[in-house]
């Protein structure tokens, strides 16, 4: 099984400033990696898959990075709405899908 | 669209059946997963059932393999969860969720959750 580990646990940050996430894989996903948003009591959306094709309607200011071991999604411009739990997924090697533990981001 | 039913309270060892009805696509062609919340905890897979043009076979997570069952009924665009011998463990919102594509199997839609309750 793959172990997906994310960090940091919780963010702190201003609104108007950039966020960075960082996803790392117990070993190599190749871009199979997916980022998920979930605000409280709400179902995850997804964000951003194939490491860095962006969902939907997904806006610009969410862009996905990394290949193999090492993922980041980054925030840019934080509005109110985008503070949330971030997960990300692995489908590389499934079953199991395998989800990280999240990443709260909350305003500074 | 995806639409959960069927959560509630059950005791240790009992059984409770979810339903997910989907809509809004060729439900045919739809693999659909179930992702669980433990209260206050992060995600965890439980369960996918793919098309039957894809052979409608199933795959579990290990903590549900043998007690927890997939099934589907084309003919009212619904899947189904059968949950048997049921632990406090289970205790969560359940999701179920559209497969988006073969290329890229992650998870496109889902539903708002059912939740379930294991408790004496």
């Amino acid at each position: 099984e793959i172990v997906m580990t994310q960090s940091p646990v919780t963010l702190s940050v201003s609104p108007g400033e950039k966020a960075t996430l960082s996803c790392r894989a117990s070993q190599s996903v190749s871009s199979n990696l997916a980022w998920y948003q979930q605000k409280p009591g709400q179902a995850p959306r997804l964000l951003i898959y194939g490491a860095s094709i962006r969902a939907t309607g997904v806006p610009a200011t969410f862009s996905g990075s990394g290949s193999g071991t090492e993922f980041t999604l980054t925030i840019s411009s934080l509005q109110s709405e985008d503070f949330a739990v971030y997960y990300c997924q692995q489908y590389n090697n499934w079953p199991p899908y395998t989800f990280g533990q999240g990443t709260k981001l909350q305003i500074k | 669209q995806l639409e959960e039913s069927g959560g509630g309270l059950v005791k240790p060892g009992g059984s409770l059946r979810l339903s997910c009805v989907v809509s809004g696509l060729t439900f045919t062609d739809a693999w659909v997963t179930w992702v669980r919340q433990a209260p206050g905890k992060g995600l965890e897979w439980v369960g996918l059932i793919k098309s039957q043009g894809a052979g409608g076979t199933t795959d579990y997570a290990a903590p549900v393999n043998g007690r927890f069952a997939l099934s589907r009924d084309d003919s009212i665009d619904t899947v189904y969860l059968q949950m048997n011998s049921l632990k406090s463990e289970d205790t969560a919102v359940y999701y179920c969720a559209h497969v988006s594509s073969m290329l890229h199997p992650c998870f496109g839609t889902w539903g708002q959750g059912t939740r379930v309750t294991v408790s004496p």
